[in-house]
């Protein structure tokens, strides 16, 4: 079966850092674009960053330029999204996906 | 950044009755290769979003054939045909057209009456 399966989201202070991980299965990261996207209540669905399939470029929404690094390892088959100074405004559900599917979130609470 | 528009906001609907969501785009969506990258995306309660219709119309494997897509540059339509109490949740419109960033509607929450 064909997924994305996310995890790394935890309770962390104003100014924290964290890491997340998105591990696909059934298929491998040469295959597609990976995205990270978030959650909150209230603000909705929003685009926080994007990986090539080659790993040749990043992207990220504005707001966490600066702050939040997407990056991969093939060996791993997997998307990481790091996060430093983290605000109040960073708390939300965290999901993976590459459009096509979403994996399960994990929920990131800046407190 | 493309700004995308909503409405209504919140749906109420009868089960067995049609709905509709309308999306405006700030901008048009048609890129340079001619295609209009505007999708549907639903969140039911306490599950992860799924898309359901791509590029305006394309519906998405496994969704259901009482949802369609339709319109053009920067009017678009979500319509479902005959309202099951599976599908209520939050629809969102999504452009990736213009990016980044990609940007979502506000989204639309479907209820049953």
């Amino acid at each position: 079966e064909v997924q994305l399966v996310a995890t790394g989201g935890a309770v962390v202070q104003w100014g924290g850092s964290l890491r997340l991980s998105c591990e696909l299965i059934g298929f491998t990261l040469d295959e597609s674009d990976i995205h990270w996207l978030r959650y909150a209540p209230g603000k909705g669905l929003e685009w926080v960053a994007k990986i090539k399939s080659d790993g040749s470029a990043k992207y990220y929404v504005d707001s966490v330029k600066g702050r939040f690094f997407i990056f991969r390892d093939s060996s791993l088959n997997s998307v990481f999204l790091h996060m430093n100074s983290l605000r109040a405004e960073d708390t939300g559900v965290y999901y993976c996906a590459n459009l096509d599917l979403w994996g399960r979130g994990t929920p990131v609470t800046v407190s | 950044d493309v700004v995308l528009s909503q409405s209504p906001l919140s749906l109420p609907v009868t089960l067995g009755q049609p709905a509709s969501i309308s999306c405006i785009s700030s901008q048009s969506l048609v890129s340079g290769d001619g295609t209009t990258y505007l999708h549907w995306v639903q969140q039911r309660p306490g599950q992860a979003p799924r898309r359901l219709i791509y590029n305006i119309f394309y519906r998405d494997s496994g969704v259901p054939d009482r949802f369609s897509g339709s319109g053009s540059g920067t009017v678009f339509t979500l319509r479902i045909n005959r309202v099951e109490a599976e599908d209520v949740g939050i629809y969102y419109c999504m452009q990736g057209t213009h990016w980044p960033p990609y940007t979502f509607g506000q989204g639309t929450k479907l209820e049953i009456k």
